[in-house]
């Protein structure tokens, strides 16, 4: 079955980055775009970007550019997300989400889910 | 950027209630709208996709409808288990947006 299992939390101080892993399990891991969502206290969900594992080519949303790297490891079926410069407004549960679509362009919707990440900034 | 809008907020229901939630895009989004249901503590779970398609092993009892800017996720009759958080999500540009949800409560 499809699995994607995230890192644990983090306590980070503000002006430090962060590095969240998602491993992935029960699918060809190339085959299908991950996106990074965020989710703050008591708020609806954030699109971060995308990332394709196949070719290493990703896409931020326009807010998190320059503050956000996206990468993976094939030999270990994982992606990652970096995060720089990490203010408070950035504590939030950060998840990677699988694209429905297959070998293909993004769908730009998510069929499977980690388990989710809590990183807190505080000083 | 799309915004979504979701109303309402929230809402109080009873088991075996009929639950409407609306929501509606600041543009044209064609079909390209998704719903999604969220449980305290758990990653949100796909529920509707384009706008009017049942997601494998999603109950029958979820329905959606809508095209344009105007869309509306129904229950038709709540169960226990659909107590939860709901949101609305396009992908007919990126950024992605998500509307703000609402909140089912007994």
């Amino acid at each position: 079955q499809v699995q994607l299992v995230q890192s644990g939390a983090e306590v980070k101080k503000p002006g430090a980055s962060v590095t969240v892993s998602c491993r992935a399990s029960g699918y060809t891991f190339s085959g299908h775009h991950i996106h990074w969502v965020r989710q703050a206290p008591g708020q609806g969900p954030e699109w971060m970007g995308w990332f394709n594992p196949n070719s290493g080519d990703a896409k931020y949303a326009q807010r998190f550019q320059g503050r956000v790297t996206m990468t993976r490891d094939l030999s270990i079926s994982s992606a990652y997300l970096e995060l720089s410069s990490l203010r408070s407004d950035d504590t939030a549960v950060y998840y990677c989400a699988r694209d429905r679509n297959y070998w293909t362009a993004p769908a730009n919707y998510f069929d499977f889910w980690g388990q989710g990440t809590l990183v807190t900034v505080s000083s | 950027d799309i915004q979504m809008t979701q109303s309402p907020s929230s809402l109080s229901a009873s088991v075996g209630d009929r639950v409407t939630i609306s929501c509606r895009a600041s543009q044209n989004i064609r079909t390209y709208l998704y719903w999604y249901q969220q449980r305290p503590g758990e990653a949100p779970k796909l529920l509707i996709y384009a706008a009017s398609s049942l997601e494998s092993g999603v109950p029958s009892r979820f329905s959606g409808s809508g095209s344009g800017t105007d869309f509306t996720l129904t229950i038709s009759s709540l169960q226990t288990e659909d107590f939860a958080t709901y949101y609305c999500q396009h992908s007919y540009t990126t950024p992605l947006t998500f509307g703000g949800g609402t909140k089912v409560e007994i």
